[in-house]
């Protein structure tokens, strides 16, 4: 399994925005699907979206156009996720999760998780 | 957006117990659900994939059955290593969506 490693908690403004990463060892990382999937406090787990680095493509919902990039660099096998126009409602674990060879939303390798903090 | 949605909100059971958890789809997604474990301040583990295949590194007493809008988990036998919340999570279509936990304790 590939191990996922994720950058430290962060306290942003509202207004602000905020940019996660997401090292991968352990091979594959081109052409796995990566996903950002986040979890706010007392809350359910959030699909946010995903890359497929190998073909620069993403994909996300509704709600998150417009305000969610998802990169990936392939060189140092990491994904990004950058959230804009933050408000407390983002305030959540982010985590960033890699889907099994059976299906790309079969996560099973997952970050550690960031703790992301909106607060004025 | 497929709804799944889960009971019971959370339980209490004693070691050696059966746990039984399920989980309700607002459409039928035939097979294409998950299960994951997550105990606090850890990473999500999944636990059962598509039909009912237990994830390697989690023991037997781990099952899950079901299709279309009706699905279960269960523990034949709860371990004191088992507490945590379980989610069923939907792979049937765009979006991919999670139920609302159930928080597994003694």
């Amino acid at each position: 399994q590939v191990h996922l490693v994720q950058s430290g908690a962060e306290v942003k403004k509202p207004g602000s925005s905020v940019k996660v990463s997401c090292k991968a060892s352990g091979g594959g990382f081109s052409t796995h699907v990566t996903s950002w999937i986040r979890q706010a406090p007392g809350q359910g787990f959030e699909w946010m979206g995903e890359i497929t680095p190998i073909f620069r493509t993403t994909n996300s919902p509704q709600k998150f156009q417009g305000r969610l990039t998802i990169t990936a660099d392939e060189s140092t096998s990491t994904a990004y996720m950058e959230l804009g126009r933050l408000t407390s409602d983002d305030t959540a674990v982010y985590y960033c999760a890699r889907g099994a060879a059976s299906g790309s939303w079969n996560w099973d390798s997952w970050g550690q998780g960031t703790l992301v903090t909106v607060s004025s | 957006d497929i709804q799944l949605t889960q009971s019971p909100f959370s339980l209490s059971a004693s070691v050696g117990d059966r746990v039984t958890i399920t989980c309700q789809a607002s459409q039928g997604i035939a097979t294409y659900l998950n299960w994951y474990q997550h105990r606090p301040g850890k990473a999500p583990k999944l636990l059962i994939s598509g039909e009912s295949t237990l994830d390697a590194g989690f023991p037997s007493r781990f099952s899950g059955s079901g299709s279309g809008t009706n699905f279960t988990f269960t523990i034949s036998s709860l371990q004191p290593e088992d507490v945590a919340t379980y989610y069923c999570q939907h792979f049937a279509r765009f979006p991919p969506t999670f139920g609302p936990g159930t928080t597994v304790d003694f």
